[in-house]
């Protein structure tokens, strides 16, 4: 999707690695979130963001995983060390307006292979 | 407790055939809820909304909804399918009161020609 840009698209690493995942928002967009999918669990929602601040971390599944956005422009999800079960796709997302109606945009994600 | 339902895993229809897609949500509030279109590879796009007015709502590729607040629906319809509708759908639920949106697990659809 033109609003958001995900890199990499594909990620392919060993289990005890250093994972970063990058998404880059078009500028002015202060509300962003991470989901991950798969096909056992589905969506799921990891963490959301708002003005640049962690709002909601509760999806987060444990300490391996932290995320941060030091800007409107730019956040990372970083998983260290990582494990097979985190293999996935993972997507970054924005509301489309301010308020919750208007919906979101998703990036095209990351698929993320752990071996 | 908030939930969506999609019914239906799998549905297969032949090309020029119409379309139903079904979601069942539960929920306190009045509820927005969407319909997510996602195709191999990509991201979810945002096929259509419902917050207010109107319960019939149109969206891009021909889709419409329709929300029936007295069924807890919001089934997703087209007319005539094209071979390249074949993709998975995804049905949202959200409300004013929260950033939240929960999803369904996804009705994947497949078109033969």
């Amino acid at each position: 999707d033109a609003g958001v840009i995900q890199s990499p698209r594909h990620e392919v690493t060993e289990m005890g690695q250093e994972v970063t995942l990058r998404c880059k928002p078009i500028s002015g967009h202060n509300s962003l979130f991470w989901y991950r999918q798969t096909m056992m669990r589905g969506l799921e929602l990891l963490i959301y963001f708002n003005n640049n601040v962690p709002i909601d971390d509760s999806g987060m599944p444990e300490d391996r995983f932290s995320a941060k956005m030091p800007n409107a422009s730019f956040s990372t999800l970083k998983i260290q060390p990582s494990e097979p079960r985190d293999s996935a796709v993972y997507f970054c997302a924005l509301k489309q307006g301010p308020m919750n109606h208007y919906g979101y945009t998703f990036g095209s994600g990351t698929r993320l292979t752990v071996v | 407790a908030q939930s969506v339902t999609q019914p239906d895993i799998h549905i297969t229809v032949s090309e020029g055939a119409s379309l139903e897609l079904r979601c069942n949500y539960s929920y306190g509030a009045t509820p927005y809820l969407f319909w997510y279109v996602q195709s191999p590879g990509q991201g979810l796009q945002l096929l259509l909304k419902y917050f207010s007015g109107d319960t019939l709502v149109q969206g891009i590729k021909g889709f419409e909804a329709e929300f029936k607040r007295s069924q807890s629906s919001f089934n997703l319809r087209k007319p005539s399918v094209h071979w390249s509708d074949a993709a998975e759908y995804f049905c949202a639920v959200g409300a004013s009161g929260t950033y939240k949106y929960i999803f369904g697990t996804g009705t994947r659809l497949k078109v033969l020609a």
